[in-house]
């Protein structure tokens, strides 16, 4: 079971919006500024997408947007686009005993 | 532009050791501000943090695998390696390194990753 929960899956139309969650406690999420999300397509390794909660990354579309209220952090994914569709992981830093801590995943379809 | 590239076998006997290392190119692995890491991903799983490692030594470890993980770094050949010792096929998966910024804690640069299978 991963610390962080997010929601399975996720869906949405082109052009449409999609907002997929990651709930933590104040230990992590809830605790520092420092959530990142990641996306991963099939067979790939992972790329970092956010980090510090709202930052993107030189060459991230800025479609991709990230916010966070109290424990639950959110990555906004605007304008969807077929390349949009793969799994969303978010990571937090949890202090210096359990240093980061992983979500389980959310798989982003694109309809 | 920096690139890590996991190297170790692909086929681990079950209570054995799994050993694995990733080179560091194209920038130091004894630049400060970064952490050096595992992430594993069972077959149709999600990521797992394994552990990190600072150049300078100080480690990191997933508490669930604490017992079981040791990663170490190499300054003069720019490697780091783990090794996650009593192997089962649980440990079955694809091992990412990858490189962690601590001013954000994002994981920046991933390698390609490795698959280890656990079978006798």
């Amino acid at each position: 079971q991963s610390a962080l929960t997010q929601p399975p899956s996720a869906s949405g139309s082109p052009g449409q919006s999609v907002t997929i969650s990651c709930t933590g406690t104040s230990s992590d999420v809830g605790g520092y500024n420092y959530v990142s999300w990641y996306q991963q397509h099939p067979g790939k390794a992972p790329k970092l997408m956010i980090y510090e909660v709202t930052k993107r990354p030189s060459g991230v579309p800025d479609r991709f947007s990230g916010s966070k209220s109290g424990n639950t952090a959110s990555l906004t994914v605007s304008g969807l686009q077929a390349e949009d569709e793969a799994d969303y992981y978010c990571t937090s830093y949890a202090g210096s005993n359990n240093f980061v801590v992983f979500g389980g995943g959310t798989k982003l379809t694109v309809l | 532009q920096l690139q890590l590239q996991e190297s170790g076998p692909g086929l681990v006997k079950p209570s054995e050791t799994l050993s694995l290392t990733c080179t560091v190119s194209g920038g130091s692995i004894s630049s400060s501000s970064y952490y050096w890491g595992w992430i594993r991903q069972p077959p149709g799983k999600g990521l797992e943090w394994i552990g990190s490692i600072y150049y300078s030594g100080s480690t990191y470890y997933n508490p669930s695998l604490k017992s079981r993980v040791t990663i170490s770094v190499d300054t003069s050949k720019n490697q780091f390696s783990l090794k996650l010792s009593s192997v089962t096929a649980a440990d079955t998966a694809v091992y990412y390194c990858e490189r962690l910024n601590d001013y954000h804690y994002g994981m920046d640069v991933w390698g390609q990753g490795t698959t280890v299978t656990v079978s006798s």
